[in-house]
């Protein structure tokens, strides 16, 4: 497709249990973000992506996220052991080098029981 | 570090003009963004601006930019019901920057 697709688009998943979210950018875009979404909050940058250079993990809440893009385009953000408060939409997006526009897919909900 | 805020919600009735308000704390931000949020769909840019600019129009939009008092504002003329959204206002040092966003301003239009 053309635009950033996410998957899965709903994950309902039990505390404690590990999830992984996937995120497809647009063909060739060098930058790939992810941001998470809570319920009536504004978004939290989670952490950057931009061609070869060191990813910014900067956002990233603690050690059980993390995120690995191969080969410069799919990335997947992994959650282990997860809690409730990890429950949110997160979001995927892409851009080119340019002033930033990015390009956001529709979000992967997770829900942790 | 890097903060940006807005107000929670604006309430405007049909053909008004909607007038929704960000204020940031980083000195070193270098372009200025204003994205829309529909229900149940992503983000999407509507315009930016350059941080040595004052003022950009686009049809019924109208950016303008205090760069002494790190305000932004965005201006939605003759505002209409497919304008009821949340608007994010959002900041980068750089292009090809990460973007740090408000917590975004729900704008709900009134017939």
């Amino acid at each position: 497709g053309a635009g950033v697709s996410q998957s899965p688009s709903n994950k309902v998943t039990e505390k404690g249990k590990d999830v992984e979210l996937r995120c497809d950018p647009i063909s060739g875009h060098t930058a790939l973000y992810w941001y998470r979404q809570s319920l009536g909050q504004g978004l939290e940058f989670l952490i950057y992506f931009q061609g070869n250079s060191a990813p910014d993990k900067s956002g990233l809440p603690s050690d059980r996220f993390s995120a690995e893009r191969t080969g410069g385009s799919v990335s997947t953000l992994t959650i282990q052991r997860t809690q409730q408060e990890d429950s949110a939409v997160y979001l995927c997006a892409s851009s080119t080098s340019g002033p930033g526009e990015l390009f956001f897919g529709e979000g992967s909900r997770l829900t942790v029981l | 570090g890097e903060d940006v805020e807005q107000s929670l919600f604006l309430s405007v009735r049909e053909g008004d003009s909607s007038v929704i308000n960000c204020t940031y704390t980083d000195s070193s931000s270098t372009y200025l963004y204003w994205y829309k949020q529909e229900p149940g769909a992503g983000l999407q840019l509507l315009t930016y601006i350059f941080s040595n600019m004052d003022m950009k129009q686009d049809q019924r939009l109208t950016v303008l930019l205090n760069k002494k008092d790190k305000h932004l504002s965005l201006r939605i003329a003759d505002t209409q019901t497919g304008d009821s959204a949340i608007y994010f206002c959002a900041e980068s040092r750089a292009a090809g920057n990460k973007l740090t966003f408000g917590g975004g301003t729900r704008v709900l239009v009134k017939p």
